[in-house]
């Protein structure tokens, strides 16, 4: 069985520039969490899709991050326009319907100079 | 509020046990997960142990819940240099099928031949 995948693993990008980060998860999980690490913080939760709809979007930090899960299947997480605080390395998780034990992707590590 | 607190490093040597502690602040936990992030991998979910279970043991895995202290514990017998890496603590509650987990800072393990 495939593991969650994420790409890029590494993105540098100036500031005031686009990213989109993609996410594809373990084929048939219903749920998709978006997490981030800024470096010397805790692990972040961004949100939460059940399919294709976003069950909670509580941890976005602003209207610069959008995120996308088209027929529930892929996501994707733009952000648009990068600020330097928004370096750090950008987790997806998918779950089976019981949504216990999460499995992880790689990460994105974002750096924005 | 939501904290969950774990000290920064770890330091033992081969073969010995290694004990990681973490402590939660919301009681309304219901799961509470050890996570293992090796460098440059993702997070890889260690084990998990419900709120009304006070051990579980796989392998040479160990975890002790003290609900009353919100103390948590991960003791790995016979550590071995491919055990040095970060361990997470992390929580969750049952929020329906949303569950988003909140993270400690990570603990990290170096184990000395």
């Amino acid at each position: 069985e495939a593991g969650v995948t994420q790409f890029p693993s590494h993105s540098v990008i100036e500031k005031g520039q686009t990213v989109t980060l993609r996410c594809d998860p373990i084929s048939g999980h219903d749920n998709l969490y978006w997490y981030r690490r800024v470096m010397g913080k805790e692990i972040k939760f961004l949100l939460h899709f059940v399919k294709e709809s976003k069950q909670d979007e509580s941890g976005m930090p602003n209207n610069r991050f959008l995120a996308e899960r088209t027929g529930g299947t892929y996501s994707t997480l733009k952000v648009q326009p990068a600020e330097l605080e928004d370096s750090g390395v950008y987790f997806c998780a998918s779950t089976e319907q019981s949504g216990l034990g999460y499995t992880f992707g790689s990460g994105t590590r974002l750096t924005v100079v | 509020g939501e904290d969950v607190e774990q000290s920064l490093f770890l330091s033992v040597r081969e073969g010995d046990s290694s004990v990681i502690n973490c402590t939660y602040t919301d009681s309304s936990s219901t799961y509470l997960y050890w996570y293992k992030q090796e460098p440059g991998a993702g997070l890889q979910l260690l084990t998990y142990i419900f709120s009304n279970m006070d051990m579980k043991q796989d392998q040479r895995l160990t975890v002790l819940l003290n609900k009353k202290d919100k103390h948590l514990s991960l003791r790995i017998a016979d550590t071995q240099t491919g055990d040095s890496a970060i361990y997470f603590c992390a929580e969750s509650k049952n929020a329906g099928n949303n569950r988003k987990l909140i993270w400690g800072l990570g603990t990290s393990l170096a184990v000395n031949p």
